[in-house]
């Protein structure tokens, strides 16, 4: 298993610019999460996902978008990319049965906005 | 006033030695998380405990729901345990995850 993949892991984007960042698990997880982490700051949850079709808000979801079509995908969207989104962005996934929440976390993408 | 807390902010220890980071919550929790992020940024899941005690290898995870508090305690450092450790309470009906800022620890051999 590869666990949770993120796509790309670096990016430099113009004031403006749109990109998807990309994230797949392959644990059939029901559960899937958006993170960023600025530095200095605990991570801070952006958008979630419950299972396929259905994704909610967290603590910070101004200025993205999420989609969830299948189990495995849950790519975030920056549609008008400003330089307080430079940050660090982590997909996680967890399987949540019981007492279960384990969160499996991907590699991160670091995203400059300049 | 963050709703979860962590000290010490940084930590340096010799090879061999115990430590002890602490976190604490000011909020009603249905479980606490221990996570270990990597120098190169990799984040791992180390416990979640939500009552007593859960030992795993040199690594001991405590918590105290009365206190709202939790310890991580290693055993005989050595400089591999060099990472930054974070705490996050689980709250809500989605079990949703809020963070500690995180604990900087640097081992010297």
């Amino acid at each position: 298993n590869a666990g949770v993949t993120q796509t790309p892991k670096f990016r430099i984007l113009k004031i403006g610019q749109s990109m998807t960042l990309q994230c797949t698990q392959d644990m059939n997880h029901n559960y899937m999460y958006w993170y960023r982490q600025d530095p200095g700051m605990g991570l801070k949850l952006i958008y979630y996902s419950v299972g396929a079709g259905i994704t909610d808000k967290g603590e910070v979801p101004n200025g993205y978008n999420v989609s969830r079509s299948t189990t495995e995908d849950f790519p975030l969207r920056l549609e008008l990319a400003a330089p307080s989104q430079t940050s660090v962005y982590f997909c996680a996934s967890s399987v949540r049965t019981g007492e279960n929440n384990e969160q499996f976390f991907g590699p991160g993408t670091r995203l400059t906005v300049l | 006033k963050n709703e979860v807390e962590q000290s010490p902010q940084n930590l340096t220890a010799q090879e061999g030695e115990f430590i002890t980071i602490n976190c604490s919550y000011s909020v009603g929790i249905s479980a606490l998380h221990w996570l270990q992020q990597h120098p190169g940024g990799g984040i791992v899941s180390l416990f979640m405990l939500s009552s007593g005690k859960k030992k795993h290898g040199r690594l001991i995870a405590t918590i105290n729901i009365q206190e709202k508090h939790s310890s991580l305690h290693i055993t005989a450092s050595h400089p591999r345990d060099s990472a930054v450790y974070i705490c996050a309470v689980e709250r809500g009906s989605q079990g949703n995850l809020i963070f500690g800022k995180g604990t900087k620890l640097s081992v010297k051999p």
